[in-house]
Protein backbone atom coordinates (compact mmCIF):
# COMPACT_ATOMS: atom_id res chain seq x y z
CA UNK A 1 0.00 0.00 0.00
CA UNK A 2 1.39 3.15 -0.92
CA UNK A 3 1.99 5.67 1.68
CA UNK A 4 3.56 9.21 1.77
CA UNK A 5 5.37 11.40 4.29
CA UNK A 6 6.13 14.90 4.32
CA UNK A 7 8.93 16.16 7.05
CA UNK A 8 8.56 18.21 8.86
CA UNK A 9 4.99 19.02 9.38
CA UNK A 10 6.05 22.40 10.14
CA UNK A 11 8.70 24.74 9.54
CA UNK A 12 9.02 28.46 10.34
CA UNK A 13 12.10 30.41 8.17
CA UNK A 14 13.36 34.37 7.87
CA UNK A 15 11.97 35.77 4.91
CA UNK A 16 15.44 35.96 2.52
CA UNK A 17 15.77 31.93 3.25
CA UNK A 18 16.38 28.91 0.64
CA UNK A 19 14.76 26.43 1.94
CA UNK A 20 13.79 22.49 0.88
CA UNK A 21 10.47 20.47 1.74
CA UNK A 22 10.47 16.79 1.64
CA UNK A 23 8.25 14.42 0.71
CA UNK A 24 8.67 10.04 0.56
CA UNK A 25 6.78 7.62 -1.06
CA UNK A 26 6.76 3.62 -0.06
CA UNK A 27 6.32 2.08 -3.26
CA UNK A 28 8.20 3.64 -6.45
CA UNK A 29 5.89 2.46 -8.92
CA UNK A 30 3.65 5.95 -9.70
CA UNK A 31 3.32 7.72 -12.69
CA UNK A 32 4.23 11.42 -11.61
CA UNK A 33 4.40 13.19 -8.50
CA UNK A 34 3.07 16.33 -8.02
CA UNK A 35 3.58 19.55 -5.48
CA UNK A 36 0.67 21.58 -4.71
CA UNK A 37 -0.23 24.60 -2.16
CA UNK A 38 -2.82 24.56 0.24
CA UNK A 39 -3.65 28.40 1.61
CA UNK A 40 -5.74 27.92 5.27
CA UNK A 41 -9.62 26.86 4.15
CA UNK A 42 -8.88 27.05 0.21
CA UNK A 43 -8.15 24.73 -2.57
CA UNK A 44 -4.87 22.94 -3.83
CA UNK A 45 -3.13 24.82 -6.67
CA UNK A 46 -0.98 22.39 -8.52
CA UNK A 47 2.81 24.28 -7.86
CA UNK A 48 5.10 21.15 -10.30
CA UNK A 49 4.21 17.97 -11.61
CA UNK A 50 7.05 15.15 -12.26
CA UNK A 51 6.62 12.69 -14.40
CA UNK A 52 8.12 9.53 -13.63
CA UNK A 53 10.73 9.22 -16.62
CA UNK A 54 11.44 12.87 -15.39
CA UNK A 55 14.31 13.78 -13.00
CA UNK A 56 13.38 17.79 -12.09
CA UNK A 57 10.99 20.69 -13.03
CA UNK A 58 11.32 24.03 -11.82
CA UNK A 59 8.89 27.02 -12.27
CA UNK A 60 10.12 30.33 -11.31
CA UNK A 61 11.41 30.34 -7.57
CA UNK A 62 10.62 26.58 -7.50
CA UNK A 63 12.19 23.48 -8.50
CA UNK A 64 11.31 20.03 -7.73
CA UNK A 65 13.24 16.51 -7.50
CA UNK A 66 12.30 13.35 -8.37
CA UNK A 67 14.22 10.14 -7.59
CA UNK A 68 12.39 7.33 -8.15
CA UNK A 69 14.38 4.44 -7.25
CA UNK A 70 14.97 5.75 -3.58
CA UNK A 71 11.41 7.11 -3.45
CA UNK A 72 11.97 10.48 -2.72
CA UNK A 73 11.10 14.11 -4.08
CA UNK A 74 12.49 17.40 -2.49
CA UNK A 75 10.77 20.95 -3.47
CA UNK A 76 13.31 24.01 -3.07
CA UNK A 77 11.94 27.69 -2.71
CA UNK A 78 14.50 29.86 -3.42
CA UNK A 79 14.46 33.72 -1.62
CA UNK A 80 11.41 32.86 0.45
CA UNK A 81 8.89 35.31 0.57
CA UNK A 82 6.27 35.98 3.61
CA UNK A 83 3.86 35.34 0.99
CA UNK A 84 5.27 31.71 0.33
CA UNK A 85 3.57 31.07 3.55
CA UNK A 86 1.19 27.98 3.60
CA UNK A 87 0.90 24.24 3.51
CA UNK A 88 2.61 22.36 1.11
CA UNK A 89 1.42 18.60 0.09
CA UNK A 90 3.14 16.46 -2.12
CA UNK A 91 0.93 13.68 -4.14
CA UNK A 92 2.07 10.48 -6.42
CA UNK A 93 -0.17 9.37 -8.91
CA UNK A 94 -0.19 5.49 -8.67
CA UNK A 95 -2.28 4.91 -11.83
CA UNK A 96 -5.90 4.18 -12.09
CA UNK A 97 -7.09 7.63 -11.74
CA UNK A 98 -5.78 7.22 -7.71
CA UNK A 99 -3.20 9.82 -6.01
CA UNK A 100 -2.20 9.77 -2.46
CA UNK A 101 -1.42 13.10 -0.73
CA UNK A 102 0.85 13.99 2.01
CA UNK A 103 0.11 15.38 4.98
CA UNK A 104 1.41 18.13 4.16
CA UNK A 105 4.29 20.71 5.54
CA UNK A 106 3.15 24.14 7.09
CA UNK A 107 5.71 27.15 6.04
CA UNK A 108 5.95 30.16 7.24
CA UNK A 109 7.99 32.84 6.30
CA UNK A 110 8.71 35.56 9.12
CA UNK A 111 8.88 38.76 7.45
CA UNK B 1 -11.40 31.85 -16.48
CA UNK B 2 -11.91 28.23 -17.05
CA UNK B 3 -12.52 26.59 -13.33
CA UNK B 4 -13.21 24.74 -10.80
CA UNK B 5 -16.51 25.67 -8.78
CA UNK B 6 -18.24 24.40 -5.67
CA UNK B 7 -21.04 25.38 -3.80
CA UNK B 8 -21.62 26.08 -1.18
CA UNK B 9 -18.62 27.33 0.08
CA UNK B 10 -19.83 26.44 3.69
CA UNK B 11 -22.68 24.52 4.36
CA UNK B 12 -23.96 23.53 8.27
CA UNK B 13 -26.29 20.99 8.49
CA UNK B 14 -27.38 18.44 12.41
CA UNK B 15 -26.57 14.93 12.15
CA UNK B 16 -28.53 12.32 9.83
CA UNK B 17 -29.85 14.60 8.11
CA UNK B 18 -29.04 14.29 3.95
CA UNK B 19 -26.69 17.06 2.09
CA UNK B 20 -25.82 17.64 -1.27
CA UNK B 21 -22.49 19.39 -2.58
CA UNK B 22 -22.44 20.56 -5.44
CA UNK B 23 -18.91 20.82 -8.65
CA UNK B 24 -18.96 22.65 -11.31
CA UNK B 25 -16.29 22.70 -13.96
CA UNK B 26 -15.67 24.67 -17.24
CA UNK B 27 -12.20 23.20 -18.30
CA UNK B 28 -14.42 20.39 -20.46
CA UNK B 29 -12.60 17.74 -17.99
CA UNK B 30 -12.81 13.88 -18.34
CA UNK B 31 -12.29 13.28 -14.81
CA UNK B 32 -13.58 14.67 -11.94
CA UNK B 33 -12.64 13.62 -7.99
CA UNK B 34 -13.96 14.03 -4.93
CA UNK B 35 -11.85 14.16 -1.87
CA UNK B 36 -11.94 14.82 1.89
CA UNK B 37 -9.85 16.48 3.93
CA UNK B 38 -10.18 16.93 8.04
CA UNK B 39 -7.93 19.68 9.92
CA UNK B 40 -4.46 18.69 9.17
CA UNK B 41 -4.65 15.68 7.51
CA UNK B 42 -3.65 14.21 3.85
CA UNK B 43 -6.71 14.49 1.08
CA UNK B 44 -8.21 11.84 0.94
CA UNK B 45 -9.55 10.27 -2.09
CA UNK B 46 -13.37 9.59 -1.90
CA UNK B 47 -14.35 8.63 -5.77
CA UNK B 48 -14.05 9.37 -9.27
CA UNK B 49 -15.39 9.56 -12.90
CA UNK B 50 -13.65 9.17 -15.58
CA UNK B 51 -16.76 10.42 -18.02
CA UNK B 52 -19.77 8.42 -16.71
CA UNK B 53 -17.83 5.16 -15.39
CA UNK B 54 -17.85 5.80 -11.71
CA UNK B 55 -15.35 4.26 -9.47
CA UNK B 56 -15.67 4.05 -6.09
CA UNK B 57 -12.44 3.76 -2.96
CA UNK B 58 -12.86 0.44 -1.00
CA UNK B 59 -12.87 2.28 2.12
CA UNK B 60 -15.14 4.87 1.02
CA UNK B 61 -18.34 4.52 3.20
CA UNK B 62 -21.74 3.37 1.83
CA UNK B 63 -22.84 6.84 3.49
CA UNK B 64 -21.24 8.78 0.77
CA UNK B 65 -22.64 8.56 -3.34
CA UNK B 66 -22.09 10.52 -5.60
CA UNK B 67 -23.92 11.88 -9.07
CA UNK B 68 -22.86 13.15 -12.59
CA UNK B 69 -25.45 14.24 -14.64
CA UNK B 70 -23.30 15.12 -17.54
CA UNK B 71 -19.72 16.40 -18.25
CA UNK B 72 -19.78 20.27 -15.77
CA UNK B 73 -21.57 18.87 -12.88
CA UNK B 74 -20.65 16.07 -10.34
CA UNK B 75 -22.40 16.31 -6.74
CA UNK B 76 -21.65 14.20 -3.58
CA UNK B 77 -24.35 13.20 -1.42
CA UNK B 78 -24.05 12.55 2.24
CA UNK B 79 -26.98 10.64 3.03
CA UNK B 80 -27.17 10.72 6.68
CA UNK B 81 -24.01 12.77 8.03
CA UNK B 82 -22.48 11.61 11.51
CA UNK B 83 -19.91 13.96 13.66
CA UNK B 84 -16.86 12.11 11.87
CA UNK B 85 -17.95 13.35 8.52
CA UNK B 86 -17.39 17.10 9.12
CA UNK B 87 -14.38 17.96 6.61
CA UNK B 88 -13.20 20.48 3.91
CA UNK B 89 -14.48 18.40 0.91
CA UNK B 90 -12.67 19.21 -2.43
CA UNK B 91 -13.48 18.73 -5.93
CA UNK B 92 -10.83 18.03 -8.41
CA UNK B 93 -10.52 17.82 -12.43
CA UNK B 94 -8.49 15.85 -14.63
CA UNK B 95 -7.77 15.61 -18.66
CA UNK B 96 -6.38 12.01 -19.74
CA UNK B 97 -2.81 13.48 -20.41
CA UNK B 98 0.18 11.03 -20.87
CA UNK B 99 -0.08 9.88 -17.39
CA UNK B 100 -3.11 8.43 -15.88
CA UNK B 101 -4.13 11.36 -13.81
CA UNK B 102 -2.00 14.68 -15.23
CA UNK B 103 -2.59 17.53 -13.40
CA UNK B 104 -5.25 17.72 -10.93
CA UNK B 105 -7.01 21.06 -10.92
CA UNK B 106 -9.00 21.83 -7.75
CA UNK B 107 -12.04 24.42 -6.29
CA UNK B 108 -11.85 26.22 -3.67
CA UNK B 109 -13.70 23.53 -1.49
CA UNK B 110 -16.78 23.55 0.89
CA UNK B 111 -16.65 22.78 4.09
CA UNK B 112 -18.86 20.62 6.56
CA UNK B 113 -19.78 21.24 9.56
CA UNK B 114 -22.32 18.82 11.60
CA UNK B 115 -24.09 19.68 14.75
Amino acid sequence: KQEVTQIPAALSVPEGENLVLNCSFTDSAIYNLQWFRQDPGKGLTSLLLIQSSQREQTSGRLNASLDKSSGRSTLYIAASQPGDSATYLCAVDTGGFKTIFGAGTRLFVKA
Amino acid sequence: DAMVIQNPRYQVTQFGKPVTLSCSQTLNHNVMYWYQQKSSQAPKLLFHYYDKDFNNEADTPDNFQSRRPNTSFCFLDIRSPGLGDAAMYLCATSGLGASSTDTQYFGPGTRLTVL
